[in-house]
């Protein structure tokens, strides 16, 4: 099975940074992969596709990039509802391993 | 507008079954498979496997082989995921996706909790 690692696990910024978020894939996934966002208490929800694709109504801010192994997904100026979880995930054949996630709070 | 929307919180004791329930509506149901993915309390988010709802033939990651079983009402748009022979382990909120891949939609999740 593919084994999808993320880091950080947990990141800590302020309103208006702009952070990284970088998940690595243990072999060759092409541009097979999707980022999520999920909030305390809610279900995930769709961010990046394909690597680089946003999902319809994500904020241009949001932004994803790699391909092969190495993949980041990057948010400038962040915003206050930007905070929470954030998962990898491959879809190059299953299973669909996501990565352990990185929670992104509030500094 | 595109919904899943599942059945209510479950609470159960260790060796019972469960059936939990994900209506779809705003689309066609069969063009598009359903997954299921388990998160423990505090945890991560991980792949249980999915459904083809054209063929409702499932495919079950190592980890839920067994005591898990995915099915299909096609006529009422409805996906079930149901465990058999419940342990405490379990205990978790479980989300049925919309997709084959990418999983672009998401069901509001149910909680089960296992205990005796």
């Amino acid at each position: 099975d593919i084994q999808m690692t993320q880091s950080p696990a947990s990141l800590s910024a302020s309103v208006g940074e702009t952070v990284t978020i970088t998940c690595r894939a243990s072999e060759n996934i092409y541009s097979y992969l999707a980022w999520y966002q999920q909030k305390q208490g809610k279900s995930p929800q769709l961010l990046v596709y394909n690597a680089k694709t946003l999902a319809e109504g994500v904020p241009s801010r949001f932004s994803g990039s790699g391909s092969g192994t190495q993949f980041s997904l990057k948010i400038n100026s962040l915003q206050p509802e930007d905070f929470g979880s954030y998962y990898c995930q491959h879809h190059y054949g299953t299973p669909y391993t996501f990565g352990g996630g990185t929670k992104l709070e509030i500094k | 507008q595109i919904q899943l929307v599942q059945s209510g919180p479950e609470l159960k004791k260790p060796g019972e079954t469960v059936k939990i329930s994900c209506k779809a509506s705003g689309y066609t149901f069969t063009n598009y498979g359903m997954n299921w993915v388990k998160q423990a309390p505090g945890k991560g988010l991980k792949w249980m496997g999915w459904i083809n709802t054209y063929t409702g033939e499932p495919t079950y990651a190592d980890d839920f082989k067994g005591r898990f079983a995915f099915s299909l009402e096609t006529s009422a748009s409805t996906a079930y995921l149901q465990i058999n022979n419940l342990k405490n382990e379990d205990t978790a909120t479980y989300f049925c996706a919309r997709g084959r891949g990418n999983l672009d939609y998401w069901g509001q999740g149910t909680t089960l909790t296992v205990s005796s």
